[in-house]
């Protein structure tokens, strides 16, 4: 049973529009996110994380929102780049400062 | 210039041979981890250690094995009960928190 999905395999974006990446999780009980950037043939990288006690966080063209009701988190790009593409994977934050990973999605920004 | 290595890149092996993943770390951290990644899928968590001297498993430890005798060192052991080795390996370090760091990860093929 998967406790962290990522629905949607791929995303294809042009070039300065906004990328959206989504992630449901089913345990309330989470109570810290992550997202991860991930190129092929690479370990994946911090990208930007949010703890339960906020909604939203900011980094630059990376905002990370989180919805606890509907237990959904959203990652949104803007404006996307050609060297955003890459695999992006959520995580959570489970007892133990363990991680369960999304199956990921990946990607493409077109110029 | 702190990080975490692992070696090969590539690693090539003959079924019913044991092989072992070198991961090394000079952060600091106390927590490691190993993950598995196969092809359109997410991590997977095979082992972790969060002390030395001490290690517990994961989602899919079996035909896995691990040591921590220093802090700096993590290898995998990936035996010929794995019944299905080739994968991505990657191994991660963290501290007290939820962000993990990773490493550039090993491709293993069996044939």
């Amino acid at each position: 049973d998967q406790q962290v999905k990522q629905n949607s395999p791929s995303l294809s974006v042009q070039e300065g529009r906004i990328s959206i990446l989504n992630c449901d999780y089913t345990n309330s009980m989470f109570d810290y996110f992550l997202w991860y950037k991930k190129y092929p043939a690479e370990g994946p990288t911090f990208l930007i994380s949010i703890s339960s006690i906020k909604d939203k966080n900011e980094d630059g063209r990376f905002t990370v929102f989180l919805n606890k009701s509907a237990k959904h988190l959203s990652l949104h790009i803007v404006p996307s780049q050609p060297g955003d593409s890459a695999v992006y994977f959520c995580a959570v934050g489970t007892a133990g400062n363990m991680l369960t990973f999304g199956g990921g999605t990946r990607l493409m920004v077109k110029p | 210039d702190g990080g975490i290595t692992q070696s090969p890149k590539y690693l090539f092996r003959k079924e019913g041979q044991n092989v072992t993943l070198s991961c090394e770390q000079n952060l600091n951290h106390d927590a490691m981890y190993w993950y598995r990644q196969d092809p359109g899928q997410g991590l997977r968590l095979i082992y972790y250690s969060q002390i030395v001297n001490d290690f517990q498993k994961g989602d899919i430890a079996e035909g896995y094995s691990v040591s921590r005798e220093k802090k700096e060192s993590f290898p995998l052991t990936v035996t010929s009960a794995q019944k299905n080795p080739t994968a991505f390996y990657l191994c991660a370090s963290s501290t007290s928190g939820y962000e993990q760091y990773f490493g550039p990860g090993t491709r293993l093929t069996v044939t």
